[in-house]
């Protein structure tokens, strides 16, 4: 079985902070993980994967996450927050090993970023 | 076509009745996906087609629910005899193999609200 953890229904962050925005999985192989964005009125967009390799990766809009294999976590993050970047975050698993098609999502958060 | 295409957009009905909602994937993409979004929660798999078949119909909440997928393009998802529980955002996505590190992309949903 895959799932996935997003602890934080709400993030609240100040224009120009670092923001971060945490989820875990669990599965019994190993994972792609991703992350996707849904602005407000708008369909659910694809921001980043890891697959292998280097535990940093980088996506659109400056986001970039981190892969932490011994923590089992994914977390999101963004050097500098903008308040455009405000929006419902989720973060999805699926088991390599299985070869599931499927991918499970979290719960998503809620990220706002305020003036 | 360019995206992923859901219709309609909005779907008001009467406890009871039928409805079908209707999915054009990317032209190419192999596998094809339904989830559902209630207000307040995640998103939660319904149903995968790799091709036209079906490998995972594990997430269909009832046999009131049911999907098929033709000449490995369109998908229609049925809800027969609907129910106010069923009232929810239907999300489609496509993917260009399914079996591997391809991230999802989204149609824009349907808003289902059963009166």
């Amino acid at each position: 079985a895959q799932s996935v953890a997003q602890p934080e229904d709400q993030v609240n962050v100040a224009e120009g902070n670092p923001l971060t925005v945490k989820c875990t999985y669990s599965v019994s192989g190993n994972p792609y993980l991703f992350w996707y964005v849904q602005y407000p009125n708008r369909g659910l967009q694809f921001l980043l994967k890891y697959i292998t390799g280097d535990n940093l990766v980088k996506g659109s809009y400056g986001f970039e996450a981190e892969f932490n294999k011994s923590q089992t976590s994914f977390h999101l993050k963004k050097p500098s927050a903008l308040v455009s970047d405000s929006a419902l975050y989720f973060c999805a698993v699926r088991d390599k090993g299985t070869n599931a098609g499927k991918s499970t999502f979290g719960d998503g958060t809620t990220l706002t970023v305020k003036p | 076509g360019a995206g992923v295409s859901q219709s309609p957009s909005n779907k008001v009905t009467e406890k009871g009745k039928d409805v079908e909602l209707r999915c054009d994937p990317i032209s190419g993409h192999t596998a094809l996906y339904w989830y559902r979004q209630s207000l307040g929660q995640g998103l939660e798999f319904l149903i995968y087609f790799q091709g036209n078949s079906a490998p995972d119909k594990s997430g269909l909440p009832s046999d009131r629910f049911s999907a098929e997928r033709t000449g490995g393009s369109v998908s229609t998802l049925t809800i027969q005899r609907t129910q106010q529980e069923d009232s929810a955002v239907y999300l489609c996505a496509s993917s260009l193999k399914g079996q591997g590190a391809d991230g999802y992309t989204f149609g824009s949903g349907t808003r289902l609200t059963v009166v």
